[in-house]
């Protein structure tokens, strides 16, 4: 079965662009997380959806960031506008929730994003 | 205080000994409690999951919990060169299905 797939795997960009990360969960998973992974601050949770409804986005550090979940296939992360200190990985995972606390996330292979 | 604490480490074993990591928590609603392994580069991947007071074991790898103590640990019995990665301590924290990450602990594994 294929895992969590993430595009692009690497982004370099300049100061001021804006930024698009994907995300496309494993079949049948129905909560999304995103994360974002740096050596200062670790594996900060961003935002997550349950069956495609945001939940929680306090975790996303300014208006500078959304996200969003059209459909239970897809979910974008996007930065606009991009700034040096957005340089991070970005790993997005996905669960299958049943309603209870015991789901196990499973984590896609990020998008390394440089902002110059 | 940080909701999930982890040594930084790094941790060094000899190969063949037992590896042991910590964490602690802070909420003591948590409910659920998980291991990850990062290679460096790599994304976590999920190597324990655990729920109930006690002992969980799957191969070499051993999950402790104790939630009087808020503690969970995990061991690595006969560690190889190939477990040297970043192991991380998840935490459900009794809210929705989000999980609380610590910051990970460096193993070092010496041939």
């Amino acid at each position: 079965d294929a895992g969590v797939i993430q595009s692009p795997r690497h982004e370099v960009t300049e100061m001021g662009q804006e930024v698009t990360l994907r995300c496309k969960p494993i079949s049948g998973h129905n909560s999304l997380f995103w994360y974002r992974q740096t050596m200062m601050r670790g594996l900060e949770l961003l935002i997550y959806f349950n069956n495609n409804v945001p939940i929680d986005d306090s975790g996303m550090p300014e208006d500078r960031f959304s996200a969003k979940m059209p459909n239970a296939s897809f979910s974008t992360l996007k930065i606009q506008p991009s700034e040096p200190r957005d340089s991070a990985v970005y790993f997005c995972a996905t669960t299958k929730s049943y309603g209870g606390y015991y789901n196990e996330q499973f984590f896609g292979p990020g998008t390394r994003l440089t902002v110059l | 205080q940080k909701e999930v604490e982890q040594n930084s480490g790094p941790l060094s074993v000899p190969e063949g000994a037992i590896a042991s990591l910590n964490c602690t928590y802070s909420d003591r609603g948590s409910q659920s409690f998980f291991w990850y392994r990062q290679y460096s580069g790599k994304s976590p991947e999920l190597i324990m999951s655990i729920y109930s007071n006690g002992d969980k074991e799957d191969g070499r790898f051993t999950a402790q919990l104790n939630k009087a103590s808020q503690y969970v640990s995990l061991l690595i019995r006969d560690s190889q060169p190939s477990d040297s990665a970043t192991y991380l301590c998840a935490v459900n924290p009794g809210y929705g299905n989000k999980l609380v990450f610590g910051a990970g602990t460096i193993l070092r594994v010496k041939s």
